[in-house]
């Protein structure tokens, strides 16, 4: 089973329509992201969430807002959807990490959702 | 403004050959690196990574190189294969923040 699942995996919806894209891990971490990908822009972070009370913005969170309903689950919503959020959506996590860890850097992607806002 | 940047958005390798990926960053602050591949129709997945306090990393087939100084990093694949044609992305990090900041990726093709 994946560790990080996203649902749904595409969706094609139209200009004004409240969306949302819910992700779920298997893999106890505290961290949760929420990143978009444009062609040539690379992952933009849009929400972050360290734990279930903290939720924080990231660098184009315009147009979005988020809810970490547990520490397994954190939903992104697009509360009237534009053409321009036409993009590729990855949710990830990553551990606390323990002191003298680095690895708490490295962050678990989902297999994303492909958005398509008509 | 991108702080890291991936100016090759392609390359194509023969199989066998070696791949050479770059990558540049503007912030001084960043002090961990990551690169990350990624298949069609799937999420990114962690390759290797490097602290700031070593300027080389090794993990079978890929090694990345870090040169503070310019603040450049890369990722040398040898031998390339088929199956290493992906895209990838440089990301790095300020040790505390956990967020991190991708280039925009670099799609890799190897050709039999």
């Amino acid at each position: 089973d994946a560790d990080v699942t996203q649902t749904p995996r595409n969706r094609i919806t139209k200009t004004g329509k409240r969306i949302m894209l819910e992700c779920s891990q298997t893999k106890g971490h505290d961290r949760m992201y929420w990143y978009r990908q444009d062609p040539g822009l690379g992952l933009q972070l849009i929400y972050y969430s360290f734990d279930v009370k903290d939720i924080n913005k990231g660098e184009i969170s315009d147009g979005y807002s988020v809810s970490r309903q547990a520490q397994a689950k954190f939903s992104l919503s697009l509360e009237s959807a534009i053409p321009n959020q036409t993009a590729l959506y990855f949710c990830a996590t990553s551990d606390s990490g323990t002191s003298g860890s680095l690895s708490y850097n490295e962050q678990f992607f989902g297999p994303g959702t492909r958005l398509t806002v008509l | 403004d991108q702080q890291v940047k991936q100016n090759s958005p392609s390359l194509s390798v023969q199989e066998g050959r070696i791949s050479i990926l770059n990558c540049d960053y503007t912030n001084s602050m960043f002090d961990y690196f990551l690169w990350y591949k990624k298949y069609p129709a799937e999420g990114p997945t962690f390759l290797i990574s490097i602290s700031s306090i070593k300027d080389k990393n090794e993990d079978g087939r890929f090694t990345v190189f870090l040169n503070k100084s310019a603040k450049h990093l890369s990722l040398h694949i040898v031998p390339s294969q088929p199956g290493d044609s992906a895209v990838y992305f440089c990301a790095a990090s300020v040790t505390g923040d956990y967020k991190l900041s991708f280039g925009a990726g670099t799609t890799v093709t190897v050709r039999a």
